[in-house]
């Protein structure tokens, strides 16, 4: 596609379920980000791929938050055990280059609501 | 440690009329500096960014906005708006350095353009 795509856009859950959320970069883009951004707020940094390697995941909240990238493309966010302070929305960036000079193209998110 | 502050977190301006949104940032190391338009239900989309070079960058719909590396600014502006600007801006810095994987996002300001 011409852009990056994320599914579901949005996603209910009943806490302590667990979701996952799926990206796909813009094709040949080697670098790959999730941001989470809480409402009335900007977007904070979870974790980034080069390729198939995650090279930074100091932004992960806790050890319920799991993502993968593992052929170098899509990109998989997974949430154990939801709480309702996971509520958020959920971006996905990518990139042509790495860090830092490198532009990042956002997906249109995933909005996941836990009740 | 980085942070970036958006002093308005709205700001409202009637259709024609000029506009300024403000962008303050903190940094031990040098930054490249971005700015990014959020419309509703959709991803970020890039605005402009200053790598290096001239200080006044332009920027795709009219937009601009100059570096001020003395009070750490970037400051956005347009001589005149269109009810179509109506949209949720970000201010980002990326640090350069080693380790230094994401954006910075302030928490954004709601411009809205009154007709």
């Amino acid at each position: 596609g011409a852009g990056v795509s994320q599914s579901p856009r949005y996603k209910v859950a009943k806490r302590g379920q667990d979701v996952a959320l799926r990206c796909d970069p813009i094709s040949g883009h080697v670098s790959l980000f999730w941001y989470q951004q809480a409402l009335g707020q900007g977007p904070e940094f979870l974790t980034y791929f080069q390729n198939e390697a995650q090279l930074d995941k100091s932004g992960l909240p806790s050890d319920r938050f799991f993502a993968e990238r593992p052929e170098g493309s899509v990109s998989t966010l997974k949430i154990q055990r939801t709480q309702q302070e996971d509520s958020a929305v959920y971006l996905c960036a990518s990139s042509l280059e790495r860090p830092p000079k490198n532009i990042q193209y956002f997906g249109a998110g995933t909005r996941l609501s836990v009740l | 440690a980085q942070s970036v502050t958006q002093l308005d977190s709205q700001v409202p301006v009637f259709e024609e009329a000029p506009v300024e949104l403000r962008c303050n940032y903190s940094s031990s190391v040098s930054v490249y500096l971005f700015w990014y338009v959020q419309y509703p239900n959709q991803g970020l989309q890039l605005l402009l960014k200053y790598l290096s070079g001239s200080t006044l960058v332009k920027g795709i719909n009219g937009f601009e906005a100059e570096f001020n590396k003395s009070q750490t600014s970037f400051h956005l502006r347009k001589p005149s708006v269109h009810i179509s600007d109506t949209a949720e801006y970000f201010c980002a810095v990326s640090p350069l350095g080693a380790g230094a994987n994401n954006l910075f996002f302030g928490t954004g300001t709601r411009l809205t353009v009154i007709p």
